[in-house]
């Protein structure tokens, strides 16, 4: 059964200071997704990463993949206070190869303050 | 473009009552899915459907059933309605084939059971 843990639940950050959340897995998947989640609102996609070694990065957020350390980052630069929600990252529960199984697993969420 | 469409947005229900949840989407996506969200749980996966016709359990799947006569509709419904079932649950969908495009998410129905 895959398992997905992040850590850490709760987060308070100071504007303009870095951090990294973490999103472990449990067993072998190459696809990881990354969604945003504002109080009371829906889950924005932010990243989809497909293979070991991945980057992504867009604005000041940028996510990574080490497939064989089943692990992947979400890295903060200078947080402002609008990144301040919910974060979750997903893992495809399918094989490795072919299209996928689609059945995602959810962490439980890393919930970001950025205070003033 | 709508994309993903959940009706109602809010519903407050006595326990034994049933209620059916309607997701409809416009991007012609081939899999569907129910999600449901508590506090401090993430999203758990309820069930989910391949395509017209077919629908298949998910992590949590007891107590509700589940049906896709069109492409476009998935339907939750809760048969006999639990307070465990107070959670807010989520509408996705996504393409067949395309892992490099993430599941769209509906606005959530939030429901209470009395």
């Amino acid at each position: 059964e895959l398992k997905v843990e992040q850590n850490p639940l709760f987060l308070s950050m100071q504007e303009g200071k870095n951090y990294t959340i973490y999103c472990n897995y449990s067993t072998t998947s190459n696809r990881l997704y990354w969604y945003r989640q504002d109080p009371g609102k829906s889950l924005e996609s932010l990243f989809v990463l497909l293979s070991n070694g991945a980057v992504k990065q867009e604005g000041r957020l940028m996510a990574s993949l080490d497939t064989k350390a089943r692990l992947s980052t979400l890295h903060i630069t200078a947080a402002v206070h609008d990144l301040s929600a919910t974060y979750f990252c997903a893992v495809d529960n399918g094989p490795l190869s072919g299209a996928g199984s689609y059945q995602l697993t959810f962490g439980k969420g890393t919930k970001l303050s950025v205070i003033p | 473009n709508a994309g993903v469409t959940q009706t109602p947005k809010f519903r407050v229900l006595k326990t034994g009552q049933s209620m059916t949840l309607l997701c409809a989407q416009d991007m012609n996506h081939e899999y569907m899915y129910w999600y449901r969200q508590d506090p401090g749980m993430g999203l758990r996966l309820i069930h989910y459907s391949v395509g017209e016709g077919t629908t298949a359990k998910g992590e949590v799947p007891d107590g509700y059933n589940v049906s896709r006569l069109k492409k476009q509709n998935f339907l939750l419904g809760l048969e006999s309605a639990a307070p465990s079932q107070t959670s807010v649950y989520f509408c996705a969908s996504s393409y067949f084939g395309q892992v490099n495009q993430p599941q769209h998410f509906g606005d959530g129905t939030r429901l209470s059971i009395l």
